[in-house]
């Protein structure tokens, strides 16, 4: 069965800075990625998704995502972060017909 | 265009009193459908999936039950709530490997 974990359950950054927010997977066959954002008291938009071909993703709101199959991951990356980026995030991978999410990763941004 | 709807939006509802979470879906034919469980401060669980009119896979053994008695509804239900049903829960929909598109969820407190 797939899973996914993502190692950091909450991250503060300050405006203006870069951001990583990590995610690693397990599956037996070649993943389907993605990278959900839930804003509080809402419901979930996809920021990207990796299926196949080039392995740097990007994707909505100025975000990209690396899949890193060496590693097993699949990393979410902004160079300049907003306050309005302040949410959770979640990494999931799909498999079986169905989609398995991580976590999250609260991201907090200091002015 | 694809549109799901997810109703209500909150609900209050007393210890060992009934459920019933509606969720449809416009402008596809034959989805998957999924009830996802996000309880407070954590992450989402999948709870069942649907890939056709009446057949139901249940991931977690629980209080709940899902029906699909048409293509495009599905339906979660309990018929005696606890304490640990509250949670905010979100109807998603797929059609193959084309990505999820998730309703705007109802937050569920059960008192």
């Amino acid at each position: 069965a797939q899973s996914v974990t993502q190692p950091d359950i909450h991250i503060t950054v300050s405006e203006g800075a870069s951001l990583e927010l990590r995610c690693n997977y397990s599956y037996g066959a070649t993943p389907y990625l993605f990278w959900y954002v839930q804003s509080p008291g809402q419901g979930l938009q996809l920021l990207l998704k990796y299926f196949s071909g080039d392995t740097l993703v990007q994707g909505i709101k100025g975000f990209e995502a690396e899949f890193k199959r060496s590693q097993s991951s699949f990393n979410l990356r902004k160079p300049s972060v907003h306050w309005s980026d302040a949410a959770e995030y979640f990494c999931a991978i799909q498999g079986a017909q169905k989609l398995v999410f991580g976590q999250g990763t609260r991201l907090t941004i200091n002015p | 265009s694809q549109t799901i709807h997810q109703w209500p939006a909150t609900l209050v509802q007393p210890v060992g009193s009934p459920l019933s979470l509606e969720c449809t879906v416009e402008g596809t034919s034959n989805p998957n459908l999924y009830w996802y469980r996000q309880a407070a401060g954590r992450g989402l669980q999948l709870l069942f999936y649907s890939v056709g009119i009446g057949q139901i896979s249940s991931e977690v053994p629980q209080n709940l039950s899902a029906s699909r008695p048409q293509d495009r509804q599905f339906i979660l239900s309990s018929k005696k709530l606890l304490l640990s049903d509250s949670g905010f829960y979100l109807c998603a929909w797929s059609v193959r490997e084309g990505g999820y598109t998730f309703g705007s969820g109802t937050r569920l407190t059960v008192v």
